[in-house]
């Protein structure tokens, strides 16, 4: 298996801006999770999915983030607008079962917000 | 709620030096607890876990780590640290809504 894959790996996009992060969990994998690492908030849960369901979106900042899963084997987070605080590195992660194997993470997108 | 606290943000080392990372966590039931590692410009990779059982565990890379619930650390260790080695490590509680303490960065002296 390829692991998880993001894309696009960096995105730079004027304020104002729609971005859409995309996501390819691995295959089996029934959870899907969004995670965003600044310096200062560390790794923070945005949400997560089981079976393609949102689950949790409580770690969603505000409105201007949305996250969809229309398929096992998709998943994008979009920022609309985005502003320059949303300037992060994005990544997903999946696992089968409840996550107590622990996750595989894909390499992140970087965000970098102009 | 769950929560994962570790007290050192930056450790250095010499090569072949021992290592401990320390992690504390807060959690209200039988946790499940976790080591990543992340390289610069890269994802997390799983280095161990632990969810019961035997209270030390091994992992990847040669690390380990011991669980003590009556201090409620899950420690991180390795006898002999290589300069690959160098990176930051993550602590983590939970399952389906892990989450992370804000990491250690180690530096390995040659």
């Amino acid at each position: 298996d390829a692991g998880v894959i993001q894309s696009p790996r960096h995105e730079v996009t004027e304020m104002g801006q729609e971005v859409t992060l995309r996501c390819k969990p691995i295959s089996g994998h029934d959870y899907l999770f969004w995670y965003r690492q600044t310096m200062m908030r560390g790794l923070e849960l945005l949400i997560y999915f089981n079976n393609n369901v949102p689950i949790d979106d409580s770690g969603m900042p505000e409105d201007r983030f949305s996250a969809k899963m229309p398929n096992a084997s998709f998943s994008t987070l979009k920022i609309q607008p985005s502003e320059p605080r949303d300037s992060a590195v994005y990544f997903c992660a999946s696992s089968p079962g409840q996550g107590r194997m622990g996750y595989t993470f894909g390499s992140g997108t970087r965000l970098t917000v102009v | 709620a769950q929560s994962v606290t570790q007290p050192d943000i930056h450790i250095t080392v010499s090569e072949g030096a021992s290592l401990e990372l320390r992690c504390n966590y807060s959690y209200g039931a039988t946790p499940y607890l976790f080591w990543y590692v992340q390289s610069p410009g890269q994802g997390l990779q799983l280095l161990l876990k632990y969810f019961s059982g035997d209270t030390l565990v091994q992992g990847i890379k040669g690390f380990e780590a011991e669980f003590k619930r009556s201090q409620s650390s899950f420690n991180l260790r390795k006898p002999s640290v290589h300069w690959s080695d160098a990176a930051e490590y993550f602590c983590a509680v939970g399952t389906n809504d892990m989450r992370f303490g804000a990491g250690t960065r180690l530096t390995v002296k040659p």
